[in-house]
């Protein structure tokens, strides 16, 4: 079984701050994660994933994130928001047991005021 | 290289009616698999499809709903009887199979029962 736990559902910070969007994950088996993230109206977009290889993962936009195995966790960063990062953004596990089946978490909504 | 096309964007049916949601994945793709979110909710998982195959149909509702990917044409995820609950915007992704390997979204469908 695999669970996501996305912590926030809303996140603000001011344009030129730092993004942190939490994402905690559960897995009997070693798994593997991705952020997508999601404009309205649209289908979602790969940001980035992590697939056991580096723990911490670069991807685009100027976004990264750090699997850290000890504390299940696999939070986005990003050391300077723009306002064209004001999107939805999606955690999601999956392992190689099942069959690339994903499990999403509930979102986060990124707000990005000027 | 096209990605994965969804069709039709937008779909308006009444109550009873019966509803058509259409994928094509990604060239070279055989996994299919289908996606449910609901208005401020995140991605539901609903059924995984190989061609000719149902895999994982867990998330599907027992009634009302069904999936096929065949041979030859794309995947369709049928909804029977419709009803306001159903309202959604339905995602389909697909993928090589592999777990470590990221699933590429459509545009989705959103559907709207009146």
């Amino acid at each position: 079984a695999q669970s996501v736990t996305q912590l926030g559902s809303h996140v603000s910070v001011s344009e030129g701050a730092l993004v942190l969007l939490r994402c905690n994950y559960s897995s009997s088996v070693p798994p593997y994660l991705f952020w997508y993230v999601q404009y309205p109206n649209q289908g979602l977009q790969l940001l980035l994933k992590y697939t056991s290889a580096a723990t911490l993962v670069k991807g685009i936009n100027g976004f990264e994130a750090e699997f850290k195995k000890s504390e299940t966790s696999f939070h986005l960063t990003k050391p300077s928001a723009h306002m064209s990062d004001a999107a939805e953004y999606f955690c999601a596990v999956t392992t190689n047991t099942n069959a690339g089946k994903s499990t999403f978490g509930d979102g986060t909504t990124l707000t990005v005021k000027p | 290289n096209a990605g994965v096309m969804q069709n039709p964007r937008h779909l308006v049916r009444r109550r009873g009616q019966e509803a058509r949601l259409r994928c094509s994945p990604m060239k070279g793709h055989s996994h299919v698999y289908w996606y449910r979110q609901l208005p401020e909710e995140g991605l539901k998982f609903m059924v995984y499809l190989q061609k000719e195959n149902i895999i994982d149909e867990s998330g599907m509702p027992k009634e009302r709903f069904s999936a096929e990917f065949p041979k030859e044409g794309p995947s369709i995820l049928r909804i029977q009887q419709v009803v306001r609950g159903d309202s959604a915007a339905y995602f389909c992704a697909s993928s090589d199979g592999t777990g470590g390997d990221e699933q590429y979204f459509g545009p989705g469908t959103r559907l709207t029962v009146t």
